[in-house]
């Protein structure tokens, strides 16, 4: 089971931020928080991960708050082409192997 | 191009029929995974390998169902004995070793079982 609890849906204006929350209140000290996405009909993507420290690359900023138990996902300048289901990602105690669990992830429209 | 590829992108059966796909990972990827994916679903786990070494195989993983790797680089995953609820999209995934343990992902194999 998926130990990421992320909204289903959410909407976002063209140009603006895109802010994607995901709480994991059962992080473990040493699990990483992974981002992927998938366009329509195509495999996941990955976007970013983090463990401790905010995190930014080309495509988002990874915001880990100081507990771990939330995250948001920012995409600053979201466009058209940012329309995809957004999935938050963490391994939990106990360790299970290396398989990620996807969840149902959020669903964000980005909106001309 | 030099990511993960699966082949084929499609595929059409009938009910009983066998199913074979491949997985061609990112080359220095050491480990390899499989994941089903039904509509409105995220990924789900099947099957993984390091090396040619298949070390965690999900409950999702029927006797119909077999991986192999042989030489630890491509992979196949076979569905014997098709079924109706086998229709989805089949994704493959590679990574290396290390902690962060990022995986990237092929486009996947779509199956449709008439």
């Amino acid at each position: 089971d998926a130990k990421t609890t992320q909204p289903t849906s959410m909407d976002c204006a063209e140009g603006r931020a895109a802010n994607l929350p995901c709480n994991h209140s059962t992080i473990s000290g040493n699990e990483y928080v992974y981002w992927y996405r998938q366009i329509h009909s195509q495999g996941p993507q990955y976007i970013i991960h983090g463990l401790k420290n905010n995190e930014t690359n080309e495509m988002a900023s990874l915001i880990i708050t100081e507990d771990r138990k939330s995250s948001t996902l920012i995409l600053p300048h979201a466009t058209l082409r940012d329309t995809a289901v957004y999935y938050c990602i963490v391994r939990v105690s106990p360790y299970t192997g290396n398989q990620f669990y996807f969840g149902t992830g959020t669903s964000l429209t980005v909106i001309p | 191009d030099t990511g993960v590829s699966q082949d084929p992108r499609h595929k059409i059966t009938k009910r009983g029929q066998n199913v074979t796909f491949r997985c061609d990972p990112i080359s220095e990827h050491n480990r390899l995974y499989w994941y089903r994916q039904t509509l409105g679903q995220g990924p789900e786990f099947l099957t993984y390998f390091q090396n040619e070494a298949q070390l965690e195989k999900s409950r999702l993983l029927s006797d119909r169902f077999s991986a192999e790797r042989p030489k630890g680089s491509f992979s196949t995953l076979e569905i014997q004995r098709t079924e109706q609820g086998d229709s989805a999209m089949y994704l493959c995934a590679s990574s290396s070793t290390g902690s962060r343990e990022t995986q990237y992902f092929g486009p996947g194999t779509r199956l449709l079982v008439l």
